[in-house]
C-alpha cells in the first residue's frame, strides 16, 4: 500500500525543540520531493517546507525559516522534522504529504499522511 | 506571496444540487492550482490538479476550471459523502499558499 505515517508529536515547552518522522511506504521514495503541511486548530493549510529528491535543496516558509530544518534518509524511506525556538503558533496537526509535478515549477500534494500533532505550550 | 480568495467560505446545499467554489489568485499563476477535500479530523486528498485535471480515483462528479487569476472547482451533484472543507492551493512559486477553505453542508 503506497502511503506516508508521521510521528513524534506531542506536548513540548515553548522554546522547546523536537522532531518530526514520516515512514513512507509501497512507493520508490527518492523519486519524489517531500513536504511537510501544517494545520492549526480549527484554521486552514499552512506549507511548511519541501526537500528535494536527493535532499540537496531545501525549501521553507518564512514562518519557520531558520528554526525548523527538514531532512530526508533515501536508505530508510524516511522523513524528518526537526523543529527548535518552539513557540505556542507552531501549534497544529503536522502532515507530511509527497510532492509531485507533471511539468509545474513547484509541487502539489498528490500523498498525504494522518499526521501528528505538536502541542506548544507550559 | 501569492494570496488565494476562496468563496465563499462556507455554503449549505441539497443532495443533487450543483455546489460551484472560485478562487481567486493575486497574480497570474498560469494553471498551476490544485483543490483539495478535508473531511472532518482527516489528512486533506488531492482531487483536481492544474486547474482541470481529476486525480485518479477521483469521482467525475468533480471538476475545475480557470487559468491566470480565476478558478472554479464545481461538484455537479452533491453527496453526502462529500461533505467536507474544500482548499485551493497554487504551485506557480514560493512560498506554496493555500485558500482559506469552504465547507460544504447539507441543507
Amino acid at each position: 500500500e503506497v502511503q506516508v505515517l508521521e510521528s513524534g508529536g506531542g506536548l513540548i515547552q515553548p522554546g522547546g525543540s523536537l522532531r518530526l518522522s514520516c515512514a513512507a511506504s509501497g512507493f520508490t521514495f527518492s523519486n519524489y520531493a517531500m513536504c511537510w503541511v501544517r494545520q492549526a486548530p480549527g484554521k486552514g493549510l499552512e506549507w511548511v517546507s519541501t526537500i528535494s529528491r536527493s535532499g540537496d535543496d531545501t525549501y521553507y516558509a518564512d514562518s519557520v525559516k531558520g528554526r525548523f530544518t527538514v531532512s530526508r534518509d533515501n536508505s530508510k524511506n524516511m522523513l524528518y522534522l526537526q523543529m527548535s525556538s518552539l513557540w505556542a503558533d507552531d501549534t497544529a496537526v503536522y502532515y507530511c504529504a509527497r510532492g509531485y509535478s507533471h511539468y509545474g515549477p513547484y509541487w502539489y500534494f498528490d500523498l498525504w499522511g494522518r499526521g501528528t500533532l505538536v502541542t506548544v505550550s507550559s | 506571496d501569492i494570496q488565494l480568495t476562496q468563496s465563499p467560505s462556507s455554503l449549505s446545499a441539497s443532495l443533487g444540487d450543483r455546489v460551484t467554489i472560485t478562487c481567486q489568485a493575486s497574480q497570474d499563476i498560469n494553471n498551476y492550482l490544485n483543490w483539495y477535500q478535508q473531511k472532518p479530523g482527516k489528512a486533506p486528498k488531492l482531487l483536481i490538479y492544474d486547474a482541470s485535471n481529476l486525480e485518479r480515483g477521483v469521482p467525475s462528479r468533480f471538476s475545475g476550471s480557470g487559468f491566470g487569476t480565476d478558478f472554479t472547482f464545481t461538484i455537479s451533484s452533491l453527496q453526502p459523502e462529500d461533505i467536507a472543507t474544500y482548499y485551493c492551493q497554487h504551485y506557480d512559486n514560493l512560498p506554496l499558499t493555500f485558500g482559506g477553505g469552504t465547507k460544504v453542508e447539507i441543507k
